[in-house]
């Protein structure tokens, strides 16, 4: 079955600086990537998904890229806050009646 | 309405108790999810309704016991917990599975079996 690895598993960074959060993942016909946030206590919120079909997305501060034949995925997050302190969790899946597997996490830590 | 609904916030129960969490959507999706998480690990899917019809069980033993009566409601049924299953237990719904696979969470229910 399909294995999603997360790199790495804690990060710190001075605010103002730029994150990168790098997934690989195992099954070749995974076609959906989302990345969810969760902050202490709350629930798991999409900040940025990307499908197959497309090699980059970006949404004002947050990118993500896609590199399908080496099965890479990666995170961007420039002039980081503080409030963008959270576990971020990488995922993949198939379409249709299939799971999404998550990655373990990245726990992201910005210094003011 | 753009948000997933989950009732209890907390819970706590004896190992002998039967309680139900609660989850409900009226977005209009289609498929909805029961989840577990614990502290620090990313979330664990226990069962996926789709189209009120169960659809996955990740072989989640049988003191958890999912029903979806409609559409925008599912529920977990517990009966004679143990002490491990003390987590965060969350509930997603996604639009029609073909249109794609974006997950929606509610604010989950935190368990605590003593």
């Amino acid at each position: 079955g399909e294995n999603v690895e997360q790199h790495p598993s804690t990060l710190s960074v001075q605010e103002g600086d730029s994150a990168v959060i790098k997934c690989t993942y195992s099954d070749s016909a995974s076609n959906y990537f989302p990345w969810y946030k969760q902050e202490l206590g709350k629930r798991p919120q999409l900040i940025i998904d990307i499908r197959s079909n497309v090699g980059e997305k970006k949404d004002q501060r947050i990118a993500v890229t896609l590199n399908k034949t080496a099965k890479h995925f990666s995170l961007h997050i420039t002039e980081t806050q503080p409030e963008d302190s959270a576990v971020y969790f990488c995922a993949a899946s198939k379409t249709s009646y299939d799971k999404v597997i998550f990655g373990p996490g990245t726990s992201l830590s910005v210094i003011p | 309405d753009t948000e997933v609904t989950q009732t209890p916030k907390h819970l706590v129960m004896g190992m002998t108790n039967k309680k139900s969490l609660k989850c409900e959507q009226h977005m209009g999706h289609r498929a909805m999810y029961w989840y577990k998480q614990k502290a620090k690990k990313p979330p664990e899917l226990m069962f996926v309704y789709s189209y009120e019809k169960l659809s996955i069980n990740e072989s989640v033993p049988s003191r958890f016991s999912p029903e979806c009566p409609n559409s925008s409601l599912l529920n977990l049924h517990l009966h004679a917990l143990q002490p491990e299953d003390s987590a965060l237990y969350l509930c997603a719904s996604s639009q029609d599975p073909a249109l794609g696979w974006t997950q929606y969470f509610g604010p989950g229910t935190r368990l605590l079996v003593l």
